[in-house]
């Protein structure tokens, strides 16, 4: 098993510009999370999915979609990218609704300039 | 929603000496409480865990001890090594939702 993958590892993005971030797990978990860290700050959640095609908000979702049509995937996409958005990002699986441990993949360091 | 607070943000600790790190939470329906390490540039990794029908819970050096009624709980390390630096975040769950703590910062000095 990888586990949970993510995509790219290093981003540099003008204000502006849009991309999305990978996530992918191989453990057939129904719930996927994005968080991102900022130093002094924990991570925060972003948005949420408790299985295929359906998804929530999370802490902090201004600024991110997501959507999520297979279990396996659950891409983050920043529309206009502001320097605000300079973050790393984590992705997270876990299994299901009382199965509360989570996994995490390796994280996307975003910059935007 | 839950507010989880930890402290210290910092803590140095010689080798072989106890650490202890301790967090709040403000949601009495928060019913899982994870300890996660992030060595630097690394994701964090969940080195202990517990619910809330649990008041503490050991795995080798690392204990959790929880108290409900106070909304607190605590990480115990014993006998530290300079391995165990690193930062280290607590969290509440509430509706399977995950509240993080700032983090503390760990530093194990030989």
């Amino acid at each position: 098993n990888a586990g949970v993958t993510q995509t790219p590892k290093f981003q540099v993005l003008k204000t502006g510009q849009s991309m999305t971030l990978q996530c992918a797990q191989d453990m057939n978990h129904e719930y996927m999370s994005w968080y991102r860290q900022d130093p002094g700050m924990g991570l925060r959640l972003i948005h949420y999915s408790v299985g295929a095609g359906i998804t929530d908000q999370g802490e902090v979702p201004n600024g991110y979609n997501v959507s999520r049509s297979t279990t396996e995937d659950f891409p983050l996409r920043l529309l206009s990218a502001a320097p605000s958005q300079t973050s790393v990002y984590f992705c997270a699986s876990r299994s299901g609704t009382y199965v509360y441990e989570q996994y995490f993949g390796p994280g996307t360091r975003l910059t935007v300039t | 929603g839950e507010n989880v607070e930890q402290h210290p943000s910092t803590l140095s600790v010689q080798e072989g000496d106890s650490a202890v790190i301790k967090c709040t939470y403000s949601d009495s329906a928060s019913n899982y409480f994870p300890w996660y390490k992030q060595e630097l540039g690394k994701r964090p990794q969940l080195i202990i865990d517990i619910r809330s029908n649990v008041g503490e819970k050991k795995d080798q050096r690392i204990a959790v001890t929880l108290n409900k009624t106070a909304k607190h709980f605590s990480l115990h390390i014993t006998e530290t090594q300079p391995e165990d630096s690193a930062v280290y975040f607590c969290a509440a769950t509430s509706w399977g939702k995950f509240q993080f703590g700032a983090g503390t910062q760990v530093v194990v000095t030989p």
